[in-house]
């Protein structure tokens, strides 16, 4: 089974502190993914990587930076915490494969409270 | 950028009653996915459904996809307390995901 974690399924940070989510998997795969998910709004891609060292940007990428330097492992970083990056983070990865074929795991989120 | 829209974005139903969910997306797609969340959980994926396809089943679960409407749905029979969960639709244009905002199913004992 693949399996994909986070390292903390709930965090509080203050505003203004720097916060790191990390998300490790351990089926090989190359892509990996980070979402947050709002009510009402779904899941929203941030980031995403697909190799070692490389990234791009996904739909709301304001505000986060990402960090690839292992395969297993993709890091999401908020410089700068706000208030509304309240939310909760998902960590998702897939193998490369035809697009008519892909699919992705995910983590089971952190739910990130920033006050 | 939100692709799909599913509808209802609330259902309640009996144990043993049948649930449906569907799922309008806007632009041509390779394949669509099923994904389900029980509550403050990771998403689970449940089943594709590949572009060229009108109809896929697993278990108790079947999907069909009418391309020409831009349209999905999702059908659980004899639906149990244990489907309570949140159920996305996910299409895939290139090698990215992109989710609908859910429907939310509860299923009463």
């Amino acid at each position: 089974d693949v399996k994909v974690t986070q390292s903390s399924r709930y965090l509080v940070k203050r505003t203004g502190e720097k916060v790191f989510l990390e998300c490790v998997q351990d089926m090989d795969h190359e892509n990996m993914f980070w979402y947050r998910q709002d009510p009402g709004l779904g899941l929203r891609l941030i980031y995403f990587s697909y190799d070692v060292k490389m990234k791009e940007k996904g739909d709301i990428p304001e505000g986060y930076s990402v960090s690839r330097e292992k395969k297993e492992r993709f890091s999401l970083i908020l410089e700068s915490a706000s208030t509304n990056q309240t939310s909760m983070y998902l960590c998702a990865s897939g193998l490369v494969a035809a697009p008519s074929s892909y699919e992705q795991y995910f983590g089971p989120g952190t739910r990130l409270t920033v006050t | 950028s939100q692709q799909g829209e599913e509808d209802p974005q609330a259902l309640s139903i009996q144990e043993g009653e049948n649930a449906t969910m569907n799922c309008s997306y806007k632009t041509s797609i390779n394949n669509l996915q099923w994904y389900r969340q029980n509550s403050g959980r990771g998403l689970v994926h449940l089943i594709l459904i590949r572009s060229n396809e009108r109809e896929k089943h697993s278990g108790r679960l079947r999907v069909t996809l009418d391309t020409s409407k831009k349209s999905s749905s999702l059908l659980i029979t004899a639906s149990r307390a244990a489907d309570t969960a949140s159920y996305f639709c996910a299409t895939t244009n290139t090698d990215k995901l992109i989710f609908g905002t859910g429907t939310r199913l509860q299923v009463f004992p």
